[in-house]
């Protein structure tokens, strides 16, 4: 069973579109986050979700919006893409909030043409 | 906020050497110290782990090490196989952060 699970896998999509891309987890973890990791391997957190509450937004623009309908769902939908948004995005769960180990989804990576 | 910084950013070692990744860290409320490995198109994967009442950890080949006054900790690997090649990323956290800070990420490649 996998334990954090996004999807899609690829993403590939113009300029100007709106995407989303899902996240899972059955580990039972109360914390998920949304990290970017970009063409130098940077891994940048965006957001921290903690029991659905929003915990922490890394000043990230207004275009991506992230939803977590339970805690076991963390999903992240992305308005107006950009050129610059082409990355590989990582959903993560922890079991408490920040000092446990993260465990992530395999990644998408979106590409914006 | 936090910020962890990490050297070197790119590492090679012949195999069967050793190899070290050192990491410094800012917030001094910090007090878990995860370190990952990413294989080349792979997510990253805990490897191991301290916290801050320790000073020293180790398992089998991998050890780390943690110096709370000067905020630093390092990473270790004895004897080197082609399988560690991968990007390893230090990382510092706390409860009341709630969000792991990761390094820059070190590139590590083993020579045969």
């Amino acid at each position: 069973d996998t334990a954090v699970s996004q999807t899609p896998k690829y993403l590939v999509t113009q300029m100007g579109n709106d995407k989303s891309i899902k996240c899972e987890q059955n580990l039972g973890h109360d914390t998920m986050y949304w990290y970017k990791q970009d063409s130098k391997k940077f891994l940048k957190i965006m957001f921290s979700y903690n029991n659905k509450e929003l915990i922490i937004n890394e000043t990230v623009p207004n275009r991506f919006s992230p939803k977590s309908p339970d805690k076991a769902h963390l999903n992240l939908h992305i308005n107006s893409l950009e050129l610059g948004d082409s990355a590989v995005y990582f959903c993560a769960s922890s079991q408490v909030s920040g000092d446990t180990e993260a465990f992530f989804g395999q990644g998408t990576r979106l590409t914006v043409v | 906020g936090e910020n962890v910084e990490q050297h070197p950013s790119t590492l090679s070692v012949q195999e069967g050497d050793s190899a070290v990744i050192k990491c410094t860290y800012s917030d001094s409320a910090s007090n878990y110290f995860p370190w990952y490995k990413q294989e080349l198109g792979k997510r990253p994967q805990l490897i191991i782990d301290i916290r801050s009442n320790v000073g020293e950890k180790k398992d089998q080949r991998i050890a780390v090490t943690l110096n709370k006054t000067a905020k630093h900790f390092s990473l270790h690997i004895t004897e080197t196989q082609p399988e560690d090649s991968a990007v390893y990323f230090c990382a510092a956290s706390s409860s009341s952060a709630s969000k792991i800070i990761f390094g820059s990420g070190t590139r590590l490649s083993i020579r045969p």
